[in-house]
């Protein structure tokens, strides 16, 4: 079966830096994306893996080891807003998107 | 503004009702989509519209019903639902289906209570 496991609820303070992990098994794989989504709102676009490495966008980062079948997600310099749910996807041999839980991300000051 | 236009953001419906939820993306998008989220679970796929054709996941019930008058509008009826169908419907598209950096773009959603 196809599983995407990230966990399930983090806590950070303000100004500090967080690790997401998320880890994957599925029928092949075209891409991985993050997605954040605000309590009671859509998920918006955050970043695409489909090679591995690191990809860097302002104070977001992703990674990707397509080996381990393992990325993370970086965010720096945490704000009170980055308070949120950040869901990782993976994109099958089939095209079709499968979704992990989501990990709560909880911000302190 | 929102690119992807979603109406109504909040209904409430008795089981008995006909109601739709309308979706309307403006970015030219080949593809578009129906998702059903539950509080604190991941998007589940309900039906996805490319290229002309429908697709629907065979255990989304036949209560709703999905309704693509041209390229850029798809709609979701509404019928005899279950209060277990309560829950943020949200309609996505994307430039096209089947290609790997297929990125969503989401609507605003429409929270359903069904009474």
């Amino acid at each position: 079966g196809q599983n995407i496991d990230q966990p399930t609820e983090m806590t950070a303070t303000e100004g500090a830096i967080v690790q997401i992990n998320c880890t994957y098994q599925t029928s092949g794989f075209n891409g991985l994306f993050w997605y954040q989504q605000h309590a009671g709102e859509a998920p918006t676009f955050l970043s695409y893996n489909v090679l591995d490495g690191l990809e860097e966008k302002g104070r977001f980062s992703s990674f990707l080891s397509r080996s381990k079948g393992y990325s993370y997600l970086l965010l720096k310099e945490l704000q009170m807003k980055d308070s949120a749910s950040y869901l990782c996807a993976v994109m099958d041999s089939n095209y079709q998107l499968i979704w992990g839980a989501g990990t709560k991300l909880i911000i302190k000051p | 503004d929102t690119e992807v236009t979603q109406t109504p953001k909040h209904l409430v419906m008795g089981m008995t009702n006909k109601k739709s939820l309308k979706c309307e993306q403006h970015m030219g998008h080949r593809a578009m989509y129906w998702y059903k989220q539950k509080a604190k679970k991941p998007p589940e796929l309900m039906f996805v519209y490319s290229y002309e054709k429908l697709s629907i996941n065979e255990s989304v019930p036949s209560r709703f019903s999905p309704e693509c008058p041209n390229s850029s509008l798809l709609n979701l009826h509404l019928h005899a639902l279950q209060p277990e169908d309560s829950a943020l419907y949200l309609c996505a598209s994307s430039q096209e289906q089947g290609s790997g950096a297929n990125v969503l773009t989401f609507g605003a959603g429409s929270r359903l209570t069904v009474l």
